[in-house]
């Protein structure tokens, strides 16, 4: 079945750090990749999304590039901010079939001042 | 619009205890989803409704969950009998299907205890 792979954490990481969240994934078809951020005692909101291969999704700073060729979904971020410290949750939908997102199990990122 | 709203927001119970935990998604989303979050297991999808109907259960845990959604605006999530390993935060989520993309909305979930 579809499945997502995230790199285990936590990261601890210092202000203006360099991020890089692995994420690759198992998928029939072409799904569209997600990844999902929750903050400390609220739920899930989206951060950014790709459709299609070659795709970059953005938001906030953080960017994602699918990658068919390697099936992954790499977060990346420039200069972290102590507001990044979250879990972040990489997830797939496959296009033209099941409506449900299927999640890895989440990466916790620390950001110290 | 005031998202996805989730009542209530942290119940303890005993053992035995029947939970009923509410959902009201965004208004004019028709895809509802009830998912559990444990340190162990992470994310686990347990049920999706698409225009207030059941389209995949099988991630129900056992026959003492039951879900429901009797109108577009409203869902329940039951567990009866509960148990201690029942202890996750549920959240609920909602979403407007569209084609390539299925951009889920998140309540802030229900944390439950069960003693």
């Amino acid at each position: 079945g579809d499945s997502v792979t995230q790199m285990e954490g936590p990261v601890t990481l210092s202000e203006e750090a360099f991020l890089t969240i692995n994420c690759t994934y198992t998928a029939t078809g072409y799904p569209s990749l997600f990844w999902y951020v929750q903050y400390p005692g609220e739920g899930l909101q989206l951060l950014l999304k790709a459709t299609k291969a070659d795709d970059k999704g953005s938001n906030k700073g953080f960017e994602a590039t699918y990658r068919k060729e390697t099936t992954s979904f790499h977060l990346e971020k420039g200069s972290v901010q102590v507001s990044d410290s979250a879990v972040y949750f990489c997830a797939l939908c496959t296009q033209g079939g099941s409506e449900k997102l299927v999640f890895g199990k989440g990466t916790k990122l620390t950001v110290n001042p | 619009d005031a998202g996805v709203i989730q009542s209530p927001r942290h119940e303890v119970t005993e053992m035995g205890q029947e939970v009923t935990l509410r959902c009201k998604p965004i208004s004019g989303h028709d895809y509802l989803f009830w998912y559990r979050q444990t340190m162990m297991r992470g994310l686990e999808l347990l049920i999706y409704f698409n225009n207030n109907v059941p389209i995949d259960d099988s991630g129900m845990p056992e026959d003492r969950f039951s879900a429901k959604m009797p109108n577009a605006s409203f869902s329940t999530l039951k567990i009866q009998p509960s148990e201690p390993r029942d202890s996750a935060v549920y959240f609920c989520a909602s979403s407007l299907w569209n084609s390539g993309a299925n951009v889920l909305t998140f309540g802030a979930g229900s944390r439950l205890t069960v003693l």
